[in-house]
């Protein structure tokens, strides 16, 4: 079955420190992979996408994230949080076979100033 | 760009009634739409794909004479929660897809409504 699971349930950071959240999925043929953001009160952002090329990707705000295909990951990296990074962030995975969106359990990031 | 607007943000209805929330593409026209259910503390549950000017489909053990969705025109759909019980509260979030036919294209998301039934 398709599925994007996300290996940490809450992070807690102080301010400066980096940041790497865990996203796996399982094998179902061609995928695009997406982080979104989630802050207190808003809907989701969009904060970076992979479709093919580079597997290192940049986003907005200082984050990137590294496909590595051999291990079915797309792990999300800041070098240094700030406070205003708290918030809740989504791994989703779209599953060309099937054409859905698959979202994993979501990972909440409290950054202490 | 890419906006997409949900309408209410917010509504508290008693148990059986209906309750209808939008979804509108603000920027762009969007041929898929789809409709989330979220749970407090858990992820997005893909309930519906919506294609314009057809049937929506349902994903599995999601009612569809419960929520019925209609997709008119190429920037609004419409969630109808039938005969809401309780058990139906809950955050439930739209995405709209922009382009035709190109299944890598990004969802972009509206902000969401909160129901909660009494």
């Amino acid at each position: 079955a398709q599925s994007v699971s996300q290996h940490n349930h809450h992070v807690i950071l102080s301010e400066a420190a980096s940041l790497e959240l865990g996203c796996n999925y399982s094998y179902g043929g061609t995928v695009n992979l997406f982080w979104y953001v989630q802050y207190p009160g808003q809907h989701l952002q969009l904060l970076l996408k992979y479709f093919s090329g580079d597997p290192l990707v940049k986003g907005i705000k200082g984050f990137e994230a590294e496909f590595i295909k051999s291990k079915f990951s797309f792990n999300l990296r800041k070098p240094s949080v700030q406070w205003s990074d708290t918030a809740e962030y989504f791994c989703a995975v779209f599953y060309n076979q099937g054409g859905k969106l698959i979202f994993g359990q979501g990972t909440e990031l409290s950054v202490k100033p | 760009g890419a906006v997409v607007s949900q309408h209410p943000s917010w509504v508290i209805c008693k148990s059986g009634t209906s309750v209808k929330i939008e979804c509108r593409s603000l920027d762009f026209q969007a041929t898929t739409m789809f409709w989330y259910r979220q749970f407090p503390k858990q992820s997005l549950m893909l309930m519906a794909t919506s294609n314009e000017g057809s049937k929506a489909t349902y994903e599995q053990g999601v009612e569809k004479d419960k929520f019925l969705i209609n997709h008119a025109s190429l920037t609004l759909s419409t969630l109808t929660v039938t005969s809401a019980h309780p058990e139906d509260s809950s955050f439930y979030i739209c995405s709209a897809r922009p382009g035709t036919g190109v299944l890598q294209e990004t969802q972009y998301f509206g902000p969401g409504t909160r129901l909660l039934v009494l």
